[in-house]
């Protein structure tokens, strides 16, 4: 069975910090795709960066970066210089190439404070 | 443009009353998703909907759910005889078609479904 593992519940940071999510996954497909969606208060689900499974530059989308080990079948979300509007909570998201069906990790909740 | 659009954005409604919750996907996109977020969980898959083809109804929780997708367009979720574990978030999310990193899913931003 396919499978995402967000292992952090809860974490929180300093703003202006760096704080790092963990999210595992395991599969036994080859191409894939990974995504981090951020759900702030509001409810809306916002996608926060993607990774194609068969590229293996990080994705990088200004303060967020990913740091993807497709062989330890790991994709972590690095934010950098966290501000309080990152507060939400992060879905880590897996989809098999060329399938619809979506595999979603139990969300970490972030919290940045002042 | 316009994103997923949802309604109600809340509903609040007595046990054993049906219920339909409205979903207008991004114009375009052919793929429609149904989710359930129960209280700090995660998402959990409802339905799955692409263009003409026949629904992928394997994440309904019970025959008391249904949706439909009508002229590839707007899907309406229905809930029958609504129990208090019904209560939830429910999302709607589309993208252009198949899972790609450029097709990503865009969600609406949700309904949220209190049974008393």
């Amino acid at each position: 069975a396919q499978t995402v593992t967000q292992s952090q519940p809860e974490m929180s940071v300093q703003e202006a910090e760096t704080v790092t999510l963990s999210c595992t996954y395991d599969t036994s497909e080859n191409n894939y795709y990974l995504f981090w969606y951020k759900q702030p208060p509001s409810r809306q689900m916002i996608l926060v960066i993607r990774q194609e499974a068969y590229k293996q530059q990080n994705a990088t989308e200004n303060r967020f970066s990913v740091n993807f080990q497709k062989a330890a079948k790991s994709f972590s979300l690095k934010i950098s210089d966290s501000q309080l509007g990152d507060t939400a909570m992060y879905f880590c998201a897996f989809t098999p190439s060329g399938t619809y069906k979506y595999i979603f990790g139990t969300g970490t909740r972030l919290k940045v404070l002042a | 443009g316009a994103g997923v659009s949802q309604s109600p954005s809340n509903k609040v409604t007595e046990k054993g009353k049906d219920v339909e919750l409205r979903c207008d996907p991004i114009s375009g996109h052919t793929a429609l998703y149904w989710y359930r977020q129960s209280l700090g969980q995660g998402l959990e898959f409802l339905i799955y909907f692409q263009g003409n083809s026949a629904p992928d109804k394997s994440g309904l929780p019970s025959d008391r759910f249904s949706a439909e997708r009508t002229g590839g367009s707007v899907s309406t979720l229905t809930i029958q005889r609504t129990q208090q574990e019904d209560s939830a978030v429910y999302l709607c999310a589309s993208s252009l078609g198949t899972a790609r990193a450029d097709q990503p899913q865009h969600f609406g931003d949700g309904t949220r479904l209190s049974i008393l």
